[in-house]
């Protein structure tokens, strides 16, 4: 079945340190999310990527999406401890399929100060 | 504007016995979806409630049931609780038209089964 990868699992980071995340797909994605959630909080939505190719910024945060398609990266630069949760890709459904989200295994960012 | 509320937010039961999770969407939202999130299987889609029909359903046993109210409010229940059903509970909702734009989760009922 359909199936979304992300690398690393886990990452330990010193403060100041950058750190990148990776998320591939089996199938063509027609769009791709990403989420953060915080230790012992709910994932709360970060972007979604629609093109090809596609690069967009929010501050020190940077989302990637393929040229394929089929993978996408997010790259937090120069970290903070307010960094610190797991963030999951997620691969949104197709016309009329409603909130089901495929999503990836996290990658769990800790940051040390 | 309130956002998504999840009661109850904890809860322990013991196996054998059912359980029902509550989800309040934000107002206007008609898309509410069921995730169960366990430290070895990650965020996994039970099943997609829109205008009071299931229009999507995960991979789950049919212990798993929902439903939805004409005010877009959802229950989950589980029966025949096992210890693997162990986990948090997370309620989602979106506008759920055409696309799936942000799913705006609440905070979950973590469910713990003895």
């Amino acid at each position: 079945g359909q199936q979304v990868m992300q690398i690393p699992q886990y990452q330990h980071v010193q403060e100041g340190e950058d750190f990148t995340t990776y998320c591939n797909s089996s199938t063509t994605l027609s769009n791709i999310q990403w989420y953060k959630q915080r230790p012992g909080g709910h994932p709360v939505f970060l972007i979604q990527l629609v093109k090809s190719g596609e690069v967009k910024k929010q501050k020190r945060l940077t989302f990637q999406f393929g040229e394929a398609k089929k993978n996408s990266s997010l790259h937090i630069t120069a970290t903070q401890t307010t960094d610190v949760g797991t963030y999951f890709c997620a691969d949104p459904p197709t016309y009329n399929q409603g909130g089901k989200l495929i999503f990836g295994q996290g990658t769990e960012l800790s940051v040390k100060p | 504007k309130a956002g998504v509320t999840q009661t109850p937010r904890y809860l322990i039961k013991t196996r054998g016995q059912q359980v029902t999770l509550s989800c309040s969407p934000i107002s206007g939202h008609r898309s509410v979806s069921w995730y169960q999130q366990t430290p070895g299987q990650g965020l996994q889609f039970l099943f997609e409630y829109f205008s009071e029909t299931q229009r999507n359903k995960g991979n789950f046993p049919g212990r798993f049931s929902g439903r939805q109210f004409s005010n877009s409010r959802s229950e989950m229940n589980v029966s025949t609780l096992e210890l693997g059903d162990s986990a948090l509970y997370l309620c989602a909702s979106s506008l759920g038209q055409l696309n799936t734009g942000e799913l705006f989760f609440g905070e979950g009922s973590r469910l713990t089964v003895l």
